[in-house]
């Protein structure tokens, strides 16, 4: 089974400050899709942004964007001017190309500061 | 659009008693999903259905955890006996099953389990 890795259980970043959250797959696979996910206190899990395997350009969304690095397996996630509504746990996700497998690493709970 | 409904919210059982959730993904999707998710943890995927079949349940207890979804719609998972370990948030999820768009997973809120 593919795993996900997220070596930083919690970070912590100032208001309007940019923060990075790692996140490192083992994959065999050549296609596949990788996913963050935030989880806000209430729970519901809600999709970030995605990146597709077969894509070189890395995924923006907004103040989101990502650092895919294919051969390193290697896809972290890039908030610029946080804000407090971002405080949540980020989920890093892998699955793949036939959808058969849908993996989630620990998590990383973010910490916005006033 | 509708999405993931999962009933109860929350549960509160006895250990050794059983427990049902229910869940309805959004309608067409093809793929269903139950994780398991305890405190401080990120998602265990329980087990997968692609329509009414099972693609994965690989991780499922399966002295206790039964899981349905008989007509490739709306599923239910069932704990019997219940454990204190099985305290939990069980997340339903589901997503379509071609195509390269829209191939994230869709969460509903979750039921929160509380086995004491």
């Amino acid at each position: 089974a593919q795993t996900v890795t997220q070596s930083q259980p919690e970070m912590s970043v100032q208001e309007a400050e940019t923060v990075t959250l790692s996140c490192t797959y083992d994959t065999s696979e050549s296609d596949y899709y990788l996913f963050w996910y935030k989880q806000p206190p209430s729970r519901q899990m809600i999709l970030v942004i995605r990146q597709e395997a077969y894509k070189q350009q890395n995924a923006t969304e907004n103040r989101f964007s990502v650092n895919f690095q294919k051969a390193a397996k290697s896809f972290s996630l890039k908030i610029s001017d946080s804000q407090l509504g971002d405080a949540a746990m980020y989920f890093c996700a892998y699955r793949s190309a036939n959808g058969n497998q849908f993996y989630f690493g620990t998590g990383t709970s973010l910490t916005v500061i006033p | 659009e509708a999405g993931v409904a999962q009933s109860p919210r929350y549960k509160i059982i006895e250990k050794r008693q059983s427990v049902a959730f229910w869940c309805n993904p959004i309608s067409g999707h093809a793929t269903l999903y139950w994780y398991q998710q305890i405190l401080g943890q990120g998602p265990k995927l329980l087990i997968q259905f692609q329509n009414n079949g099972v693609v994965d349940d690989s991780q499922l207890p399966k002295d206790r955890f039964s899981a349905e979804r008989l007509k490739g719609v709306d599923s239910t998972l069932k704990i019997q006996p219940a454990k204190l370990e099985d305290s939990a948030v069980y997340l339903c999820a589901s997503s379509q099953l071609f195509g390269r768009v829209n191939t994230e997973a869709f969460f509903g809120q979750g039921t929160r389990l509380t086995v004491v």
